[in-house]
Order: C-alpha cells, then sequence, then structure tokens
C-alpha cells in the first residue's frame, strides 16, 4: 500500500524558512517523480514543485522560484522541500504526490499545513 | 503558462442524475490532462488521466473525453459520496497548471 506522510509544516514569520519532509513507502521510490502541491486557505490547488525518479531533474512554479528547492533522498524514501524567504501568501496545506507512470499526481498525502505570519 | 477554466464554477444536481463538468484549455494540451476529485479535510483523488484513462480503482461511473483545448468529466449517475470540488490538471507544458475547480453539491 502507497503511503505518504507530510511532515515538518507549522507557524514562521514572513522571511523565515521550514523544510518540509514527506517519508513514502508501499513502492520503489528512486523509480517515479514527486510533486509538491499545495493549497491556500478557500482556494484551489497549486502545482509547486516536481523532481524526476533517477536523474533528479527539478521544476518549479515561477511563484516559488529562487525561494524553494526541492530534493530527495532515494536511500531514505524521502521527498523534501526547503522554503526559504516565506510570504504570507505561501500560506497553505502542502501535498506531497507521488507520479504515475504518466507522469500525473496519482497519490496523495494528508498533507502538513503552513502558516506564515507575525 | 497554460491557463485552465473550468466550468461551471458550481453544479447543483441530484443523487442519480448526470454531471457534465467542463475544462478548457488557452492552449493545446493534446490529451494529456487529468481529473481529480477532493474532499474537505482528504486528500485529493485522481479519477481520469490522458483525458479518458480512469485510474485504478475509479468507478466505471466515471469518464473522461477531449484532446487538445477542450475535455469533459462526466459522472453518469450520481452517487452521494461524488458531491466534492473536480479540477482538472494539464502536464503539456510546464508549469502544471489546474482549472479553478467545479463544486459538485447537492440539489
Amino acid at each position: 500500500e502507497v503511503q505518504l506522510l507530510e511532515s515538518g509544516g507549522g507557524l514562521v514569520q514572513p522571511g523565515g524558512s521550514l523544510r518540509l519532509s514527506c517519508a513514502a513507502s508501499g513502492f520503489t521510490f528512486s523509480t517515479f517523480a514527486m510533486y509538491w502541491v499545495r493549497q491556500a486557505p478557500g482556494k484551489g490547488l497549486e502545482w509547486v514543485s516536481a523532481i524526476s525518479g533517477r536523474d533528479g531533474g527539478t521544476y518549479y512554479a515561477d511563484s516559488v522560484k529562487g525561494r524553494f528547492t526541492i530534493s530527495r533522498d532515494n536511500s531514505k524514501n524521502t521527498l523534501y522541500l526547503q522554503m526559504n524567504g516565506l510570504r504570507a501568501e505561501d500560506t497553505a496545506i502542502y501535498y506531497c504526490a507521488k507520479g504515475n507512470p504518466q507522469f500525473y499526481f496519482e497519490y496523495w498525502g494528508q498533507g502538513t499545513l503552513v502558516t506564515v505570519s507575525s | 503558462e497554460i491557463v485552465l477554466t473550468q466550468s461551471p464554477a458550481t453544479l447543483s444536481l441530484s443523487p442519480g442524475e448526470r454531471a457534465t463538468l467542463s475544462c478548457g484549455a488557452s492552449q493545446s494540451v493534446n490529451n494529456y490532462l487529468a481529473w481529480y476529485q477532493h474532499k474537505p479535510g482528504q486528500a485529493p483523488r485522481l479519477l481520469i488521466y490522458d483525458a479518458s484513462n480512469r485510474a485504478t480503482g475509479i468507478p466505471a461511473r466515471f469518464s473522461g473525453s477531449g484532446s487538445g483545448t477542450d475535455f469533459t468529466l462526466t459522472i453518469s449517475s450520481l452517487e452521494p459520496e461524488d458531491f466534492a470540488v473536480y479540477y482538472c490538471q494539464q502536464r503539456g507544458n510546464w508549469p502544471r497548471t489546474f482549472g479553478q475547480g467545479t463544486k459538485l453539491e447537492i440539489k
């Protein structure tokens, strides 16, 4: 059974940093692309970042480019999102998602809440 | 960036009725489009990928169609558990984008 468990969310001041983690199990982690998707309060889903399975190629939404860094540790089956320079508009539930072979978001975690406020 | 526009914003129907949700893309995404169901407090669920392929475990009452810029999600006969928000999403280009969502509510 595929399981994705996010952690690391919390309250942070504007300009601060957080690192989110997503522990994966139930599949061969290194084989699949992984993603971060967020949902701001009362808003829809927004894709944030992606990382490919083996070569580690990375992609970012313009809204986070230069501030967020996605990475993965295939030996630990864990996905990360380092978030620097946080802004109020980054307040959201952050979901990690496993890609399917067609690169869609096949399985999702339950999410971790990030609140950026002074 | 490819903009996806979903209509209607809200759809009010009764159990047993047929639901038709639309998604329009600002430029062609070929057939690289998915549909997701999202209920409050739950993780989103992949329903349809590559416009018309049902994801694992998705009931046959869900179907998708379309290509290029116009796509449709059809729920043939609504069950009580189908009332949720539905999003389309494209993987034809970076950045990946979602539509703004259609809320399917009980009439």
